[in-house]
């Protein structure tokens, strides 16, 4: 079958340098943002998640920033790994709402 | 073990039969939910339940329908499958924080 991958805007980044990976949501109502990671032939996984009275949150080499002005949301990798190669999501979950809403995905891709 | 499981991981049926997709979770959680992947449209959510009495329509839930067996267990059918309705299909469950884990997912094949 198809790659996931297929399609998707695509960023290709040497081997330890940083990934920016960017996401813009359109409902300025959402106040929950995941970001969620998807390797080759396994389900989504899930990385860092920020809450909508945060504009930034630290986890081991990520940071996700947060910006409520313009609705963006980027996924940072520090050091890039070639296990860092993967598809990743941004997903929003709007206040009132119980259901997460996906974005189509961006494709990482590290240059050893 | 996997949290959350699906079976079958594959499957190739024929237009018109009745496929089942299963999904049985361990993490404790109250709400599970199918969602479809197809090449760059990201996940679609087809059917959602927070307990064993509740279930509700995605986004696209047309051709499909769902059974909440136990907390545990929620199963996805296609009454009559169509070659559109080929696509990966994941569980996943979660908490009220919104936060969702997955399975590993159905790669399903409709000839």
């Amino acid at each position: 079958g198809e790659s996931v991958g297929l399609h998707l805007p695509t960023l290709s980044v040497q081997e330890g340098d940083n990934s920016i990976i960017n996401c813009a949501y359109s409902n300025s109502a959402s106040d929950y943002f995941i970001w969620y990671k998807q390797e080759s032939g396994k389900g989504p996984q899930f990385i860092i998640d920020i809450r909508s009275n945060m504009d930034k949150r630290q986890g081991q080499r990520v940071t996700v920033l947060l910006n409520k002005t313009v609705k963006h949301l980027s996924l940072q990798i520090a050091a890039t790994q070639p296990g860092d190669s993967a598809v990743y999501f941004c997903a929003e979950k709007r206040y009132g709402n119980n259901r997460l809403a996906f974005g189509k995905g961006n494709q990482v891709v590290v240059i050893p | 073990d996997a949290d959350v499981t699906q079976t079958p991981r594959n499957r190739i049926t024929k237009t018109g039969k009745r496929i089942m997709l299963e999904c049985s979770q361990t993490k404790g959680h109250d709400r599970m939910y199918w969602y479809r992947q197809d090449p760059g449209l990201g996940l679609r959510l087809i059917y959602y339940s927070f307990d064993v009495k509740d279930i509700n329509k995605g986004e696209i839930s047309d051709g499909y329908s769902v059974s909440r067996q136990a907390q545990a267990k929620f199963s996805l059918s296609l009454e009559s499958a169509i070659p559109n309705q080929t696509a990966l299909y994941f569980c996943a469950t979660g908490k009220e924080d919104g936060k969702l884990f997955f399975g590993s997912g159905t790669q399903l094949s409709v000839l």
